[in-house]
């Protein structure tokens, strides 16, 4: 099973700075099955990014994912106060998917 | 309008058994891979169970395999999980999401879950 380890555990920005998050894997990710969610408290995780660097439907230019084999970014260029929240990165191969541990995203 | 609604969830003994649905609209079911995910209270996701889209396909988390059971049901656009011998630490909000090729098998949406609370 893969274990994916984001870092770092929290992140103290301000609104308009730029955040980066990293996701690294135990083992190379299959085919790019890599992808982003974002959630707010009380509610259910969003999908922001699959296969590494593709937006889902709705989502600003201002996210981007990159990286390959083991070690994953998620980019967000300059911060909204709706950006605050967790970042989870996520892998899926044939028979498991497993998730990071979450990147907290707060207001400095 | 994409719709997820999760149902069944409450307070269930330790040993005891619950059966959480997943009732689909506003897609075409038969087309989506259906997976149960859960949150425990104040902690990360994971993934819980997978039915592919024929229903051939089941895959399981380790630590609800032998225990839970996935289905679905095209008629109904429904999928069901079905969760015996409950153990403490099943306490979470249980989401259910689909996901297909278009999205590399991300889940690209999610229903708002149902929390399910194990306790004597």
């Amino acid at each position: 099973e893969i274990v994916l380890t984001q870092s770092p555990g929290t992140l103290s920005l301000s609104p308009g700075e730029r955040a980066t998050l990293s996701c690294r894997a135990s083992q190379s990710v299959t085919s790019n099955y890599l992808a982003w969610y974002q959630q707010k408290p009380g509610q259910a995780p969003r999908l922001l990014i699959y296969g590494v660097s593709s937006r889902a439907t709705g989502i600003p230019d201002r996210f981007s994912g990159s990286g390959s084999g083991t070690d994953f970014t998620l980019t967000i260029s300059r911060l909204e106060p709706e950006d605050f929240a967790v970042y989870y990165c996520q892998q899926y191969d044939a028979s498991h998917r497993t998730f990071g541990q979450g990147t907290k995203v707060e207001i400095k | 309008e994409v719709q997820l609604e999760e149902s069944g969830g409450g307070l269930a003994q330790p040993g005891g058994s619950l059966r959480l649905s997943c009732a689909a609209s506003g897609f075409t079911f038969s087309n989506y891979n259906i997976n149960w995910l859960r949150q425990a209270p104040g902690k990360g996701l994971e993934w819980v169970s997978h039915i592919s889209r024929s229903g051939t396909t089941k895959l399981y988390g380790d630590s609800v395999k032998g225990r839970f059971t996935i289905s679905r049901d095209d008629a109904k656009k429904s999928v069901y999980l079905q969760m015996n011998s409950l153990r403490d630490e099943d306490t979470a909000v249980y989401y259910c999401a689909r996901s297909s090729s278009t999205y590399y098998y991300a889940d690209d949406f999610w229903g708002q879950g149902t929390l399910v609370t194990v306790s004597s």
